[in-house]
């Protein structure tokens, strides 16, 4: 139990679905982050949550929507998504933002694009 | 961006020391250095962090260089649930800032020979 849950665990959509993603933590945590890890290559920070506010928004595509209505529940709410989108899509939490934080990562959700 | 050097793979005996490189020449005065390892179908797991000292805890050692331009995970007594990808990270966030970013690198794939 790492404290980070996130379903589901396996999801599959067609490229005009709408589906989300959901994130929950149990460590009363304040800051919340979105990583998507694509085979092969290195784990991408997309969004960041503090207090619920969005700092962070790394370049990410607009089929791709966050939204953070308290401190313990994160989504990811997607859209016209494209095959490349295929991915591991990993939640995370942490006490606070500042760099001497450890993060705490959910299992993932491994989407697959069609 | 903050980036990291690591070498793709190492490998290691059952019980014997494993020393993992990291090199960060660019590193800044307030960045932290993290380890996280990721384990075949789960999300990445916290190992370490530190600053400017070495770092003790009940997983691993971490020692940074004097110039703070590299550093070394040590797992002392490798096991085989040890083997996983380890992935040095410089956290460059400020406290509370907007500037958040934390990179993954491609990481070091470890094996452990029994």
């Amino acid at each position: 139990e790492t404290g980070v849950t996130q379903t589901p665990r396996h999801l599959v959509m067609g490229m005009t679905n709408k589906k989300s993603l959901k994130c929950e933590q149990h460590l009363g945590h304040n800051a919340m982050y979105w990583y998507k890890q694509s085979a092969k290559k290195p784990l991408e920070l997309m969004f960041v949550y503090s207090l619920e506010e969005r700092v962070e928004n790394n370049s990410v595509p607009s089929r791709f929507s966050p939204e953070c209505p308290n401190s313990s529940h994160l989504f990811l709410h997607l859209h016209t998504l494209q095959p490349e989108d295929s991915a591991l899509y990993l939640c995370a939490s942490s006490q606070g933002l500042a760099g001497y934080y450890e993060q705490y990562f959910g299992p993932g959700t491994r989407l697959t694009v069609t | 961006d903050a980036k990291t050097t690591q070498p793709n793979s190492m490998e290691s005996n059952e019980e014997e020391p494993v020393h993992l490189p990291c090199n960060h020449s660019t590193i800044s005065g307030t960045d932290y250095i993290h380890w996280y390892r990721q384990l075949p179908s789960q999300g990445p797991e916290y190992v370490i962090h530190g600053l400017t000292s070495n770092v003790n805890n009940r997983m691993a050692s971490l020692a940074i260089a004097e110039d703070r331009k590299s550093s070394t995970l040590i797992l002392h007594r490798a096991t085989l649930r040890d083997a996983a990808v380890y992935y040095c990270i410089l956290d460059t966030s400020s406290s509370g800032g907007s500037n958040y970013k934390l990179t993954f690198g491609k990481g070091t794939l470890l094996t452990v020979n029994p």
